[in-house]
């Protein structure tokens, strides 16, 4: 089984703090992948990886940087928090073979 | 743009009747469709690949390339199918286009 863990569940901040949102898989995954979920909206794409240290830009990158310093771990940060970035923020991963995306938890992030 | 269509934000139906949820893509060539499902409190999860053509928990979904159309079915809705469904299409580069889901909700 696939498993995929998100730091937190719950996480409330305040605005302007810098946040950081860790996603860890154990199945090997080449790709990965963060997006923010908002009721209407769907899923949305804010950065993906390939590959250690490679990243790429998703729909929605703007306040948000990502770090993928290890094969398992990919990292989302906001820099400077605001209310706007109040969402569930997923991760996901997923192996070339076109498997389909295995997803974390989520963590429901609040600011404040 | 290349897209993926939930056109119903929520469907209601009762216990036993049958469910379509509906997903239309645009896409000129062959497509990797997926449908995805999250039960509440619970993650996001794969439901079943158009490619394996696979029945997971009774539902099934049969890609019509004429309609460009991928829709999830079941003859007989249960309680416990009450989640929002999600429709994916896979892009060339590993990633997947979403729809924007269908909240389903099945009365007793």
């Amino acid at each position: 089984d696939v498993k995929v863990t998100q730091s937190s569940r719950y996480l409330v901040k305040r605005t302007g703090e810098k946040v950081f949102l860790e996603c860890v898989q154990d199945m090997d995954h080449e790709n990965m992948f963060w997006y923010r979920q908002d009721p209407g909206l769907g899923l949305r794409l804010i950065y993906f990886s390939y590959d250690v240290k490679m990243k790429e830009k998703g729909d929605i990158p703007e306040g948000y940087s990502v770090s993928r310093e290890k094969k398992e771990r990919f990292s989302l940060i906001l820099e400077s928090a605001s209310t706007n970035q109040t969402s569930m923020y997923l991760c996901a991963s997923s192996s070339p073979d076109r498997a389909g995306q295995f997803f974390g938890p989520g963590t429901r992030l609040t600011v404040l | 743009a290349q897209r993926v269509t939930q056109p119903e934000k929520l469907l209601s139906v009762f216990k036993g009747a049958p469910v379509e949820l509906k997903c239309n893509y645009s896409y000129s060539g062959s497509p990797e469709l997926f449908w995805y499902v999250q039960y509440s409190r619970q993650r996001l999860q794969l439901l079943l690949r158009h490619i394996s053509r696979e029945s997971i928990k009774g539902f099934t979904a049969d890609l019509n390339k004429g309609e460009t159309s991928f829709h999830l079915k079941k003859p007989f809705a249960q309680e416990e199918d009450s989640a929002m469904y999600y429709c994916a299409r896979g892009d060339s580069n590993y990633q997947l286009i979403w729809g924007a889901g269908t909240k389903l909700i099945i009365k007793p």
